[in-house]
């Protein structure tokens, strides 16, 4: 069975500064997505950034990013010049390749407070 | 960008009675949509697969029971918590598939509606 693992409950960085946030996964399959969603207080849910597994660049937009690992099953999101608005909740996510439905699987949650 | 409205976004209710939510896709068909549970900074918990036209399919642990799952259309799915106690007060979030996009990972997420069981 498919995990994702995020090993920080909280993260904090000061504003305009770069933060990491670490994902690890597990999965048998060699085609799959990788997700970032950000869920700030108002709750709902929005994706920051996909990956897929096949591509070996990692994917860019503005100011965040990726790193992946593929081998090492690590999918680590940079945040640079981070603002207040990015403070939220960010949760990793997995999703197959191909599968019948994108049904996500569910990192345990970072939350990012931004310091002014 | 695609557009999954849920409703009501915040409800009330006494303990006993039955508590339905929906789940729209505005501007697409959605074959298949998901309902997950959250607490209080915690993560999503994957509750059930809704499939329109067939029964949905529960992930382990899920009481059927207690959540009754009907999609009744390619836009609209809702969850009905029967005889709600105060365990059950939690944040439920619907998302939605395009149709014919299973695979893909493309998956929209409604906003979400907090549920308060008194």
């Amino acid at each position: 069975a498919q995990t994702v693992t995020q090993s920080q409950p909280e993260m904090s960085v000061q504003e305009a500064e770069t933060v990491t946030l670490s994902c690890t996964y597990d999965t048998s399959e060699s085609d799959y997505y990788l997700f970032w969603y950000k869920q700030p207080p108002s709750r709902q849910m929005i994706l920051v950034i996909r990956q897929e597994a096949y591509k070996q660049q990692n994917a860019t937009e503005n100011r965040f990013s990726v790193n992946f690992q593929k081998a090492a099953k690590s999918f680590s999101l940079k945040i640079s010049d981070s603002q207040l608005g990015d403070a939220a909740m960010y949760f990793c996510a997995y999703s197959l390749y191909g599968g019948a439905t994108n049904k996500l699987i569910f990192g345990t949650g970072t939350l990012l407070a931004v310091q002014p | 960008g695609a557009v999954v409205s849920q409703h009501p976004s915040r409800v009330i209710c006494k303990s006993g009675t039955s508590v339905k939510i929906e789940c729209r896709s505005l501007d697409f068909q959605a074959t298949t949509m998901f309902w997950y549970r959250q607490f209080p900074k915690k993560s999503l918990m994957l509750m059930a697969t809704s499939n329109e036209g067939s029964k949905a399919t529960y992930e382990q642990g899920v009481e059927k029971d207690k959540f009754l799952i009907n999609h009744a259309s390619l836009t609209l799915s809702t969850l009905t918590v029967t005889s709600a106690h105060p365990e059950d007060s939690s944040f439920y979030i619907c998302s939605a598939e395009p149709s014919g996009r299973g695979g893909t990972g493309e998956l929209f997420f409604g906003e979400g509606s907090r549920l308060t069981v008194l």
